[in-house]
């Protein structure tokens, strides 16, 4: 079984910034890949959804994946506090034919 | 959430007793998902089922058993409670398999055993 990796944070940010969250993974055959988050105490909410090269943007979030370097990153731009949470990054690994998850990153928006 | 409920929502149990939790969707989603979420691993695969009647085992399957009767229902099984899956066990549901999977869950069980 193959790793996805997160850093841990917390990852602070003031209000109105562009907050970035980074994901690693190691299974050169990765096909898919989720970004979630997850409020404290509640469940993880689907945010992204990326397949191919490049960007993908959906309101104030930006997905970009670079499968040669093997990274998929989340933009947050304006950071609002209501952003504060932990973010889930997952990935297809084609070799197990699952979704990985990783520990996901906790990111604190400050007033 | 995506038509999906979790049974009972909070737990506290003894070691050594059996406990069964249950996952019930609305949304007639042929794929349905067993995790455990603890600080420090993420969300860990237990169990899944891509049909009724139709399961297999994830990374962390020992202890645990399933079974899946009707499209709707799921259930995890803890054979005899260690405190070891003091856990957050999360549902989550798919409509497809593979690079497409996008996983819908459940509002989770904080289970305790003591």
């Amino acid at each position: 079984q193959k790793e996805v990796e997160q850093n841990s944070g917390p990852l602070s940010v003031p209000e109105g910034a562009i907050a970035s969250l980074n994901c690693t993974y190691s299974d050169r055959g990765s096909q898919s890949f989720f970004w979630y988050r997850q409020y404290s105490g509640k469940s993880p909410e689907l945010i992204m959804f990326i397949y191919s090269n490049g960007d993908k943007e959906d309101g104030r979030f930006t997905a970009q994946l670079n499968k040669a370097s093997q990274y998929v990153s989340l933009l947050i731009r304006d950071s609002q506090p209501s952003d504060s949470a932990t973010y889930l990054c997952a990935v297809y690994e084609t070799s197990y034919d699952k979704v990985i998850f990783g520990p996901g990153t906790s990111l604190s928006v400050i007033p | 959430d995506a038509g999906i409920t979790q049974s009972p929502r909070h737990k506290v149990t003894e070691t050594g007793t059996p406990v069964t939790l249950r996952c019930h969707q609305t949304e007639n989603h042929r794929y349905m998902y067993w995790y455990r979420q603890d600080p420090g691993h993420g969300l860990r695969l237990i169990h899944y089922s891509y049909g009724v009647k139709d399961t297999d085992k994830g990374e962390v399957s020992d202890g645990y058993s399933v079974s899946r009767s009707k499209t709707e229902d799921f259930l995890l099984t803890l054979e005899s409670a260690t405190s070891s899956q003091t856990s957050v066990y999360f549902c989550a549901i798919s409509e497809s398999e593979g690079a497409y999977n996008e996983q819908f869950f459940g509002p989770g069980t904080r289970l305790t055993v003591l």
